[in-house]
Order: C-alpha cells, then structure tokens, then sequence
C-alpha cells in the first residue's frame, strides 16, 4: 500500500532562515508520482510541483528547491531565506497509475515568524 | 483560468437538513473529485468522477450523494448528516483521471460546514 510520511508536524522560523520539510514514501510500484502542495489559512491546496518515478533531477523555482532521492524514498521540500507568506501547512502527496487520485502526508505546519 | 470555485464558503446545517454542495471549473478537465479534510488532518478522497461518471467511492456513507450533471459542475448532497461529518469539503479537478500523475489537481477554497 502507498504511504506519504511527514515526521514533521510543526516547524516554527524566523524570517530570511532557511528550512526543510521531510517527506517520505512507501510503494511498490516502479511507475508513481509524487507532489508537494501548500494549504494557506484560506483553505485552497495550491500545487508546487510534480515528480514522477523516473525523474531524479532536482528542482529549484525562486525559493524553492526540492530533492528527490530514491535511494532513501524521499522527496524533500526546501524553502530558502523564509518569509511570513510561506506560513501555511504543506502536505507532500503521492499517486500511482492505479490510484489516479492524491494520497496525502499528515502535513508539516510551517509558521515563518517576523 | 485555472480556478475551480465552491459554494457556498461556509454551511451550517442540521442533522435534518438536506443541502448540497457546488463546485465548477471551466478549465476543460474531465476528472473530478471529493475530499473531506477534518481539522488539523489531511485530506481524504471521498469521490473521483471520470467523464461524469463515477469511479471511485472510498465506502462514503450514503448520507454523501455526488452528481455529476456535466462536465464542468460537481454536486455533493448532504443529508442526515451527523456532528461529526463536520468539515473542510474540498473539490478538485485535473485534466484527465486515467494520467492523473502526470497533471497536477487543482483545487477550491473549500465548503467549511457544520453539522450542528
């Protein structure tokens, strides 16, 4: 069965620090994928990025970088020089080619303060 | 456009009542879905709609009845619900069910309700 592990429930930051957020996977499929989003106070579950199973290259877009390692099942989600803006929970999810739908980590509720 | 809207923001209702839930997007997808996030904790699939039919129900209790009248709406409707069906309703959509990993889902801002 899949799994998304995300051992940190809460991370607190002061602005400009940088920090990770863990995400670790279970599967037996060759062929998944796996995605970060970030749910603001307002609710919505706004998309960051896509992985699929064959592509380890690593991400960087502006502030964000990602890794995505095979060899331990992990995809972890780096937020340089942090700001306020970045306070929300971030789920790290994963799917298959069976599921066709999100299977969701706990969360990591990252609070960036001033 | 890439919103997928929900109505109403906010319900409050009671175990008697019989509401439902909206959600729409113009974006062309013709994967839909529910998810039900309870305070505090991850999402969790209710419904997946493909082409306007059904195609997974996670074993949701009856008292949750999706529709899907095209493929641009998605229904929820709620009846003799309990206190503890209280929570986050979100909608999604994504391009296509059958390469769902190779889109991404985008998301409302969620129905919050409260079963009082």
């Amino acid at each position: 069965a899949q799994k998304v592990t995300q051992a940190q429930t809460e991370i607190s930051v002061v602005e400009k620090e940088d920090v990770t957020l863990d995400c670790v996977y279970e599967t037996r499929d060759t062929t998944y994928y796996l995605f970060w989003y970030k749910q603001p106070p307002s609710g919505e579950l706004v998309f960051l990025i896509r992985r699929n199973s064959f592509d380890e290259q690593n991400e960087i877009s502006g502030r964000y970088s990602w890794n995505f390692q095979k060899s331990t099942s992990s995809f972890n989600f780096t937020i340089t020089a942090s700001q306020v803006v970045d306070s929300a929970v971030y789920f790290c999810a994963h799917t298959d080619t069976g599921r066709r739908a999100l299977t969701f980590g706990s969360g990591t509720r990252l609070q960036v303060q001033p | 456009d890439t919103e997928v809207t929900q109505t109403p923001k906010h319900l409050v209702m009671g175990m008697t009542n019989k509401k439902s839930l909206k959600c729409e997007q113009h974006m062309g997808h013709r994967a839909m879905y529910w998810y039900k996030q309870k305070a505090k904790k991850p999402p969790e699939l209710m419904f997946v709609y493909s082409y306007e039919k059904l195609s997974i129900n996670e074993s949701v209790p009856s008292r949750f009845s999706p529709e899907c009248p095209n493929s641009s709406l998605l229904n929820l409707h709620l009846h003799a619900l309990q206190p503890e069906d209280s929570a986050l309703y979100l909608c999604a959509s994504s391009r296509r069910a059958s390469d769902f990993g190779n889109t991404e889902a985008f998301f409302g801002q969620g129905t919050r309700l409260t079963v009082v």
